[in-house]
């Protein structure tokens, strides 16, 4: 079984810099989906970045970006200009690509709540 | 709007009162499912369905049962609520296919006494 682990239960992060959040997973699985969910206190789950096994090249979607390092099984979240409404919890999450009955269940970690200074 | 709605938002009740907390997708997925939400442990799936019909349980599926009678509804109920199921639920929704993103909806807030 698949499982995913961050290490930083919260982090914090001054207006207009830069954080990352750290996300590792386990698998013996060459092909998944990983993925990047922001929760706010209206504590909706919001896809922020997802991520393809396959491909080498690192997902960006605006200011969000991730550093995937398939060899070392992580999947780190990068926030640029961070702003107040960044501040959520964040999950990381793995599905795996295999064409069974379970192929479409996510599997989170633990979280990380980020808070943003003014 | 393509959306998840989920029903109540917020629900507190008594051990062994029958619950069942609604989900319903208007955006034609295939695919459905029921997570669970505590501190620390992320979210965990409960059961999914792949279809109408079609269902299957997750990794937590003690004291939990659905039902999927029709495309855009898959609720979620409890037969006999204990304390232990106290927790923030959400219901996705995707459609069936490797790569699919999910859509989740608001999330219902339980709490057992």
């Amino acid at each position: 079984a698949q499982t995913v682990t961050q290490s930083q239960p919260e982090m914090s992060v001054q207006e207009a810099e830069t954080v990352t959040l750290s996300c590792t997973y386990d698998t013996s699985e060459s092909d998944y989906y990983l993925f990047w969910y922001k929760q706010p206190p209206s504590r909706q789950m919001i896809l922020v970045i997802r991520q393809e096994a396959y491909k080498q090249q690192n997902a960006t979607e605006n200011r969000f970006s991730v550093n995937f390092q398939k060899a070392a099984k992580s999947f780190s979240l990068k926030i640029s200009d961070s702003q107040l409404g960044d501040a959520a919890m964040y999950f990381c999450a793995y599905r795996t690509r295999s064409n069974n009955n379970a192929g479409n269940m996510l599997t989170f970690g633990g979280g990380t709540r980020l808070m943003v200074k003014p | 709007e393509a959306q998840v709605t989920q029903n109540p938002r917020y629900l507190i009740t008594v051990t062994g009162k029958k619950l069942t907390v609604t989900c319903s997708q208007n955006m034609n997925h295939e695919y459905m499912s029921w997570y669970r939400q505590d501190p620390g442990l992320g979210l965990r799936q409960i059961y999914y369905s792949m279809n109408v019909e079609v269902t299957d349980k997750g990794d937590v599926p003690e004291g939990y049962k659905v039902s999927r009678k029709e495309k855009r509804n898959f609720p979620l109920i409890l037969e006999s609520p204990s304390p232990n199921q106290t927790s923030l639920y959400f219901c996705a929704s995707s459609f069936w296919g490797l790569g699919e993103t999910q859509y989740f909806g608001p999330g219902t807030r339980l709490l057992v006494l």
